[in-house]
């Protein structure tokens, strides 16, 4: 059973970077598209990207300049930073798996983390 | 960018009836594409339906999706309990980027 879980500092500066860490258990990082999605306070959900395991990256053009995904497939893990954050990044943040791309079950997300809450504060 | 629209805000219903919520698109969408998902609170969202009809492993067959174009559908055929809690819809468009719905919240009545 693959297991996502996410790691990192709970509260962080204005205009500091927020540094997150998904570990990924139970199964291969190979062959998979590995994504951050967070959801504000009592709001709906926002994509933030995601990277294939080879290495490859898409992001949300909204935060583009301020995001950079990584990837440790030796540990088993996945990171998120975002820079220069605000009071707007207050979220929870989400680790997730796009599901096996050879089908439709590609196009959705088909294991998450149980989400880590970052709040942006002096 | 594809925009997703949800309706109702809020649907309001008794155990045992019948739910049906709605996701809407701006352009259309691959069927392939279009996803759905519960999040009740204090959980992260748990996959439902992939491929707009597809329903995950372990989804049980009470929960449906149908539509296609920019008109999808989620159907529960007859409301558990636990089938009170938020649904969003979310699409994979142009340009390789995610989107999701604003969200439907299924209460008790």
């Amino acid at each position: 059973q693959v297991q996502l879980q996410e790691s990192g500092p709970g509260l962080v500066k204005p205009s500091e970077t927020l540094s997150l860490t998904c570990t990924v258990s139970g199964g291969s990082m190979s062959s998979y598209y590995w994504s951050w999605i967070r959801q504000p306070p009592g709001q709906g959900l926002e994509w933030i990207g995601y990277i294939y395991y080879s290495g490859s990256t898409n992001y949300n053009p909204s935060l583009k300049s301020r995001v950079t995904i990584s990837l440790d497939t030796s540990k088993n893990q996945f990171a998120l930073k975002l820079n220069s954050v605000t009071a707007a990044d207050t979220a929870v943040y989400y680790c997730a798996r796009r599901g096996y791309c050879s089908g439709s079950s590609c196009y959705s997300y088909d294991y998450w983390g149980q989400g880590t809450l970052v709040t942006v504060s002096s | 960018e594809i925009v997703l629209t949800q309706s109702p805000g809020t649907l309001s219903l008794s155990p045992g009836e019948r739910a049906t919520l709605s996701c809407r698109a701006s352009q259309s969408v691959s069927s392939s594409y279009l996803a759905w998902y519960q999040q009740k609170p204090g959980q992260a969202p748990r996959l439902l339906i992939y491929g707009a009809s597809s329903r995950a492993t372990g989804i049980p067959d009470r929960f449906s999706g149908s539509g296609s174009g920019t008109d999808f559908t989620l159907t529960i055929s007859r409301l558990e309990p636990e089938d009170f809690a938020v649904y969003y819809c979310q699409q994979y468009g142009s340009s390789l980027l995610f989107t999701f719905g604003p969200g439907t919240k299924v209460d008790i009545k």
